[in-house]
């Protein structure tokens, strides 16, 4: 596609309940990120994708929180048993590589709020 | 652990005015370098980026940057505002420690402009 795409773009839910947030990265991407953005806490790094695979969960603020990676391509992030703190915008970006010099590509989000 | 700082919440200016965005970082190593800017509703874009060499960069929209080792800097400048630049500015790092190249963001800066 011709940029990061994510759905959905507006997620509201009670508490307690599950949601899934789906990222497209830019085709042929290695690399893919999830990040999320709060007024408290401004933008922060959740996991990190080369193919597949995340060596890098460091950011997940809690069991609560997973993501798989399928082909290479699209990414989904998981929020089991939402809390109210959860209520933040999550940003998908992919670069062409890992490495440095790679920009990352930003999605436009979806904002979630938890009731 | 690594860090950047954006000391300014909110800076507003006329148009036609000159701009600059502080940033300051703590690494390490010399970080890779970024200046993003999102305005309401929209996600990341790339304004420029710095990795080596020449400390001034040039960026989109008529944005610069200068990489200040010394001062542990890296300011965004740009000669005349324009209305249309009124959004969020994010500075950010990442460094090669990490192996995901995550990128550590700034608090962020409001941009206002005055007609």
């Amino acid at each position: 596609g011709a940029g990061v795409s994510q759905s959905p773009s507006n997620k509201v839910t009670e508490k307690g309940k599950d949601v899934e947030l789906r990222c497209d990265p830019i085709s042929g991407h290695t690399a893919l990120y999830w990040y999320r953005q709060s007024l408290g806490q401004g933008l922060e790094f959740l996991i990190y994708f080369q193919g597949n695979s995340a060596p890098d969960k460091s950011g997940l603020p809690s069991d609560r929180f997973s993501a798989e990676r399928t082909g290479g391509s699209v990414s989904t992030l998981t929020i089991q048993r939402t809390q109210q703190e959860d209520s933040a915008v999550y940003l998908c970006a992919s670069s062409l590589g890992a490495g440095g010099a790679g920009e990352q590509f930003f999605g436009p989000g979806t904002r979630l709020t938890v009731l | 652990a690594q860090s950047v700082t954006q000391p300014d919440i909110h800076i507003t200016v006329s148009e036609g005015a000159s701009l600059e965005l502080r940033c300051n970082y703590s690494y390490g190593a010399t970080p890779y370098l970024f200046w993003y800017v999102q305005s309401p509703g929209q996600g990341l874009q790339l304004l420029l980026k710095y990795f080596s060499g020449d400390t001034l960069v040039q960026g989109i929209k008529g944005f610069e940057a200068e990489f200040k080792r010394s001062q542990s800097s890296f300011n965004l400048r740009k000669p005349s505002v324009h209305w249309s630049d009124a959004a969020e500015y994010f500075c950010a790092g990442s460094y090669s420690g990490a192996g995901s190249y995550q990128l550590t963001f700034g608090k962020g800066t409001k941009l206002s402009v005055i007609p």
